[in-house]
């Protein structure tokens, strides 16, 4: 059982390159989502998703696309990368309120 | 808005020692409450969880209790070991409002475990 598979694990981009981090999970879970994660700011919400086709904004939305088109797929846009974007990004997903979300290992993105 | 603080660290402990680590939480409706542990260099692991008021959670030694009326969820353990090194993440999800399923973390604290 894979769970939650994000490619690539690393990537370096130039400023205003774009890029689209892939998330797929074969859990079946109806719920995903994207979060950054920044030394001394936690994990914060980006993008998520309750179900196929039906996509809203978390926290830090600016700068990222995202759209679901099946329960396994949710990836991530970067229209126009800026410095700000460097991160390291996750992918979750999850069955509902009272199980928790499943994460993925992670993609280290830095922008030059 | 739904909000999660947690005690800042980074928390440095003798082998054996006991372990707490403070989490409160501001939240709207009825929400589950969550501990993540994310060892170096990985992602996020569910370590244990509690979804309503005076619920226990606990998992490989660790335990933390669901307290609406001090709006909290401690993290405890009774005797660290080195390989409990890690961050440590408090979590809600709440519905706010709906079926969003939302998860909300706080910023994380670091613990180290000395030998």
């Amino acid at each position: 059982n894979a769970g939650v598979t994000q490619t690539p694990k690393f990537q370096v981009l130039k400023t205003g390159q774009s890029m689209t981090l892939q998330c797929a999970q074969d859990m079946n879970h109806e719920y995903m989502s994207w979060y950054r994660q920044d030394p001394g700011m936690g994990l914060r919400l980006i993008h998520y998703s309750v179900g196929a086709g039906i996509t809203d904004q978390g926290e830090v939305p600016n700068g990222y696309n995202v759209s679901r088109s099946t329960t396994e797929d949710f990836p991530l846009r970067l229209l126009s990368a800026a410095p700000s974007q460097t991160s390291v990004y996750f992918c979750a997903s999850s069955s509902g309120q009272s199980y928790g979300y499943t994460f993925g290992s992670g993609t280290r993105l830095t922008v030059v | 808005g739904n909000s999660v603080t947690q005690m800042e660290g980074p928390v440095t402990l003798s082998e054996e020692a006991f372990l707490t680590i403070n989490c409160t939480y501001t939240a709207t409706g009825y929400p589950s409450l969550f501990w993540y542990v994310q060892y170096p260099g990985e992602g996020l692991q569910l370590l244990l969880k509690a979804t309503k008021a005076d619920d226990k959670g606990s998992n490989k030694g660790f335990e933390a209790t669901y307290r609406k009326e001090t709006t909290s969820f401690h993290l405890e353990k009774g005797s660290v070991q080195v390989s409990d090194s890690a961050v440590y993440f408090c979590a809600l999800s709440d519905r706010d409002g709906g079926a969003t399923n939302k998860l909300i973390f706080g910023t994380g604290t670091l613990l180290a475990v000395q030998p």
